[in-house]
């Protein structure tokens, strides 16, 4: 069972551009993270989002959690090499049995 | 670097076999989940385990149990293994509901 829908699936864009990655469900959720993982390793957490509506920023990455709770945006500007990796999106919920729920992943390559 | 760590690295078994998979978390961590993530997709929530009972679970069958000790680690048991349980296992631990923090995994290969 799917709920978290992640676009684009893959992305091979230049050094320099911007891009933004989408995370979408029918679910609410009650917070949202975004993860990132190289090969063989576990994913390392980049941002928790709570509130509807929130905006994160970290250096060039900006995060978005729409104001329903049920989708939310990764935006990288300027993006660099070493942004190459797979982007996932896990939502939360309190409550049912299916406490997280992964998305389907984007992965990123930034080329030289 | 998340002072989550996991045994063992990589292991391969025979179908039928049981393995059983080690976490250990940083102190504190009252929390412990197990994920199952398979080659090309996103990790599937196997379960939670929360002051050393499980706290929900994810769609997967009863031959995929948990424990959590008071020494803030986990084991994660998987009885009569199938071939489509080769996977990354994945353990992750945390403070609050819905702050975790991701071991490096164990590669399970079933032969």
């Amino acid at each position: 069972t799917q709920l978290l829908e992640q676009s684009p699936q893959f992305l091979s864009i230049q050094e320099g551009e911007n891009l933004t990655v989408y995370c979408n469900s029918s679910s609410v959720f009650s917070s949202l993270q975004w993860y990132r993982q190289e090969p063989g390793e576990g994913p390392v957490l980049l941002v928790t989002v709570v509130t509807g509506g929130e905006v994160k920023k970290l250096k060039r990455l900006t995060f978005q959690f729409g104001d329903a709770r049920k989708d939310s945006s990764l935006h990288i500007t300027a993006a660099q090499t070493g942004d190459t990796g797979l982007y996932l999106c896990a939502g939360y919920r309190t409550s049912g049995t299916y406490k997280y729920i992964f998305g389907t992943g984007t992965r990123l390559k930034v080329l030289a | 670097e998340t002072g989550v760590t996991q045994s063992p690295t990589h292991l391969i078994k025979t179908r039928g076999q049981q393995v059983t998979l080690r976490c250990s978390s940083q102190s504190g961590h009252n929390t412990v989940s197990w994920y199952q993530q398979a080659l090309g997709q996103g990790p599937q929530f196997i379960f939670q385990y929360y002051r050393e009972e499980e706290n929900g679970r994810g769609n997967f069958p009863p031959r995929f149990s948990g424990l959590q000790f008071p020494n803030y680690s986990s084991e994660l048991n998987v009885n009569a293994l199938e071939l489509d349980d080769s996977a990354l296992y994945l353990c992750a631990t945390g403070t609050v509901s819905y702050e975790q923090y991701f071991g490096p995994g164990t590669r399970l290969t079933v032969t």
